[in-house]
């Protein structure tokens, strides 16, 4: 089983629509993030976390907002869709900081139309 | 604005050709870099945390140099396979920050 999970793996929605994009992890790891990735584009960083009770704005939050819900899992809401945020999403995990690496969930695919 | 940049920006070789490729990141308040492998429809992997000037990391025909006076880290792909076939990512850290800073990756495509 994958240590990072996300759901849905794929989706198409309307301008407008809200659309929540889920994480879990099994790793225990107390660290997660939220990153886009778009064509010619290194990651960007939506949103991270440090805890359940600690949650920062990556680079490009504006139009996005989240949810650590508990240690395993932290949640990407888009609150109304818009064109622009197609874009493939990863959701991802660490133990501590910059000397740790991250792992990775599967992406999830986001079109909307 | 922290820009980290990767070149070049595609690769092509045949089996067995040795390859290598640049990442260049600020060579001020540097903390750590990091490479990852980054395989089509699958996640990003970890291959090399990076933080010491002069370090040389290797995962067996993958290794990696860092020089952080200078702010660019090679990465070398010995005798690739078609399985080397992957992006590769470099993302650097600087230290008042625990955000990594990607770079748009080299895509890699290694021809039988």
């Amino acid at each position: 089983d994958a240590d990072v999970t996300q759901t849905p793996r794929n989706r198409i929605t309307k301008t407008g629509k809200r659309i929540m994009l889920e994480c879990s992890q099994t790793k225990g790891h107390d660290r997660m993030y939220w990153y886009r990735q778009d064509p010619g584009l290194g990651l960007r960083l939506i949103y991270y976390s440090f805890d359940v009770k600690d949650i920062n704005k990556g680079e490009i939050s504006d139009g996005y907002s989240v949810s650590r819900q508990a240690q395993a899992k932290f949640s990407l809401s888009l609150e109304s869709a818009i064109p622009n945020q197609t874009a493939l999403y990863f959701c991802a995990t660490s133990v501590a900081g910059g000397l740790s690496e991250q792992y990775f969930g599967p992406g999830t695919r986001l079109t909307v139309t | 604005i922290l820009n980290v940049e990767q070149s070049p920006q595609s690769l092509h070789v045949q089996e067995g050709d040795s390859t290598n490729f640049t990442c260049s990141f600020p060579s001020s308040n540097f903390y750590a870099l990091h490479w990852y492998r980054w395989e089509t429809a699958k996640s990003p992997e970890a291959l090399f945390v990076m933080t010491l000037n002069g370090d040389e990391k290797k995962k067996g025909r993958i290794s990696a140099t860092l020089n952080t006076k200078e702010g660019y880290s090679y990465l070398y792909i010995k005798g690739s396979q078609p399985e080397d076939s992957a992006t590769y990512l470099c993302a650097f850290l600087m230290d008042s920050s625990y955000k990594l800073i990607f770079g748009s990756g080299t895509r890699l495509l290694v021809r039988p």
